[in-house]
């Protein structure tokens, strides 16, 4: 079965710093990626997805991620956060080419200091 | 632009009491999925429907039910509600079982006392 490991649970940034976000994955196979953000209260948005192709994808207000298959790994970066990223972000998993099937790792909360 | 649309956003059970949590989706999506979500676990799958009338099993299915009689709506039952069940619930659906995503809705807050 598949899994998804978001080692960071809690994360605190200043504004105007850079920012990644870790996420590894469990799959045999080439898997679907995902990144969503949840803020609160909120449903979930997506932020970028992989499926195939170039290992660098760019999503959604400025963030990108990077497809790692050597590390199982799916790390979303941005450059500069802003206040309004202080949100939770999920990394997910749709294994056997599914995207309505997925594993959601545990969350990993980021906040944002002035 | 309705997208996925679930009602109540807020329930409060008593322990024993069932209870339907609606979802609907305006987009034509084949596919929709329940999650649960609970605090430092991420979401977790519940049921899912690859089209009208076909359901099956998520990674934790106990104490629900599902059907799909319309590819427009997919309802979560709780037949007997229990205090393990107070979470947040979200469904889900999308276009097809190839590169795409899936869009979720506002969810539900459903506590059980």
């Amino acid at each position: 079965a598949q899994s998804v490991t978001q080692p960071d649970i809690h994360i605190t940034v200043s504004e105007g710093a850079s920012l990644e976000l870790r996420c590894n994955y469990s799959y045999g196979a080439t898997p679907y990626l995902f990144w969503y953000v949840q803020s609160p209260g909120q449903g979930l948005q997506l932020l970028l997805k992989y499926f195939s192709g170039d290992t660098l994808v760019q999503g959604i207000k400025g963030f990108e991620a990077e497809f790692k298959r050597s590390q199982s790994s799916f790390n979303l970066r941005k450059p500069s956060v802003h206040w309004s990223d202080a949100a939770e972000y999920f990394c997910a998993v749709g294994a056997g080419g599914s995207n309505y099937k997925l594993t959601f790792g545990k969350g990993t909360l980021l906040t944002v200091n002035p | 632009n309705a997208g996925v649309t679930q009602t109540p956003k807020f329930q409060v059970l008593k322990t024993g009491q069932s209870m339907t949590l609606q979802c609907a989706q305006d987009m034509n999506h084949e596919y929709m999925s329940w999650y649960r979500q609970d605090p430092g676990m991420g979401l977790r799958l519940i049921h899912y429907s690859v089209g009208a009338g076909i359901t099956d099993q998520g990674e934790v299915p106990n104490g629900y039910n599902v059907s799909r009689s319309t590819t427009e709506d997919f309802p979560l039952r709780l037949l007997s509600a229990a205090p393990s069940q107070t979470s947040v619930y979200f469904c889900a659906s999308s276009i097809s079982t190839g590169p795409s995503e899936a869009f979720f809705g506002q969810g539900t807050r459903l506590t059980v006392v």
